[in-house]
């Protein structure tokens, strides 16, 4: 049973593009919301975290918005570029650490 | 700062056989967790060791195992492989009671 919904399964967009990639959850014991990135034959790298108390948060070109009512939260890439290609997954996480993640997006930015 | 190593990096086993996987962790780290990553899917939760105990547990049968050793590392062991036991094997680690896991580069593992 997957515990966080993630959509969509691929999207490409054009250089400067941004992609926008959208999670849902039920649980609402959730509390830590981490995405990371992750290129072929390599392992998960983190990007960026949220709170359910923190409706947006910036890191970089990495921008996640929060939706506590609609338990949705999103990453938004900013400005894209080729070498952001690469799957993105969502997580949740209550206090026990234990992450469920997403299935994954594959984004791929085009020259 | 040596992140999170994993080893071996690629292995291939045969059904039925057992399988030893090792992680060391972030330095300042004391906390393991383990995942499988069956290609184009998520990561999913095996377990997680603290205090050299198994803290948490995610729904795997008892083929898989594992132990933290007084300097942090882990292994993780499954035993009586299954062709479906083929995944990218990673090792997170985190510190204490502090919720953010880094990865390390996985270990591949192909059973025939």
């Amino acid at each position: 049973q997957q515990q966080v919904k993630q959509s969509p399964q691929s999207l490409i967009v054009q250089k400067g593009g941004i992609p926008i990639i959208n999670c849902a959850y039920e649980n609402t014991a959730f509390d830590y919301f981490p995405w990371y990135q992750q290129f072929p034959g390599k392992g998960p790298a983190l990007l960026i975290a949220i709170r359910p108390d923190v409706s947006e948060k910036k890191e970089g070109r990495f921008t996640i918005s929060f939706n506590k009512s609609a338990k949705q939260f999103s990453l938004h890439i900013m400005d894209s570029q080729p070498g952001d290609s690469a799957t993105y997954f969502c997580a949740a996480s209550t206090n026990d650490y234990k992450l469920s993640f997403g299935a994954g997006t594959t984004v791929t930015v085009r020259a | 700062d040596a992140g999170v190593t994993q080893s071996p990096t690629h292995l291939i086993k045969t059904r039925g056989q057992q399988v030893t996987l090792r992680c060391s962790p972030k330095s300042g780290h004391d906390t393991v967790s383990w995942y499988q990553q069956a290609l184009g899917q998520g990561p999913q939760f095996i377990f997680q060791y603290y205090e050299e105990e198994e803290r948490q547990r995610g729904n795997f049968p008892d083929r898989f195992s594992g132990h933290q050793f007084p300097n942090y590392s882990s292994e993780l062991n499954v035993n009586a492989l299954l062709l479906g036991d083929s995944a990218l094997y990673l090792c997170a680690s985190s510190r204490g009671n502090q919720e953010t896991q880094y990865f390390g580069p996985g270990t591949r593992l192909l059973v025939l």
